[in-house]
């Protein structure tokens, strides 16, 4: 089974300082990472993803992730936090050698990131 | 490309209502999926559709029809409404099934069942 978990309901920043948001996740083969961003009463939205390759993964908006595969680990990051970064963050991942042909994300409980002016 | 659109924004029903929940998308994408979110509880994944005319279950199908007539459209309906269905449901698009490919998502449809 795949589960991902985000430790932290809230992480509240100051603007211009950096920002990390956690993530971990289990799969039994290798994970697809996803970070997605939801603002208030809007779906969804894409800011990055891991496959394969380069463990710092650059995406939208100044965001980038680490994956750490001994930690399983992929946080999200950002050098310098905007109020406009206020939102709810979901990390979501797929076990690669998941075949049931569900082709389902899973997703954590999400965090919300404030960042004060 | 309007990308992924859902209707209504909003709906309250009473308890024993049955309504539809539209989507549609304007990407050709071969995947679609249901997901509700609700508190705490991330999405979790009603139904899905790898292609039209195929539907399979997901994570909480109980209460939940689908079907898949066309690439662009993917209903999701409501059989008989309970209070536990209240939630914010979102329908979402890929290009493919593979795992690697990010997903599109409507605007959400908010729903109250009294």
């Amino acid at each position: 089974a795949q589960s991902v978990a985000q430790p932290e309901d809230q992480v509240n920043v100051a603007e211009g300082n950096p920002l990390t948001v956690k993530c971990t996740y289990s799969v039994s083969g290798n994970p697809y990472l996803f970070w997605y961003v939801q603002y208030p009463n809007r779906g969804l939205q894409f800011l990055l993803k891991y496959i394969t390759g380069d463990n710092l993964v650059k995406g939208s908006y100044g965001f980038e992730a680490e994956f750490n595969k001994s930690q399983t680990s992929f946080h999200l990051k950002k050098p310098s936090a905007l109020v406009s970064d206020s939102a709810l963050y979901f990390c979501a991942v797929r076990d690669q050698l998941m075949d049931t042909g569900r082709r389902a994300l899973t997703f954590g409980s999400g965090t919300r990131l404030q960042v004060q002016p | 490309n309007a990308g992924v659109t859902q209707t209504p924004k909003f709906q309250v029903l009473k308890t024993g209502q049955s309504m539809t929940l539209q989507c549609a998308q304007d990407m050709n994408h071969e995947y679609m999926s249901w997901y509700r979110q609700d508190p705490g509880m991330g999405l979790r994944l009603i139904h899905y559709s790898v292609g039209a005319g195929i539907t399979d279950q997901g994570e909480v199908p109980n209460g939940y029809n689908v079907s898949r007539s066309t690439t662009e459209d993917f209903p999701l309906r409501l059989l008989s409404a309970a209070p536990s269905q209240t939630s914010v449901y979102f329908c979402a698009s890929s290009y493919s099934g593979q795992g690697n490919n990010e997903q599109f998502f409507g605007p959400g449809t908010r729903l109250t069942v009294l």
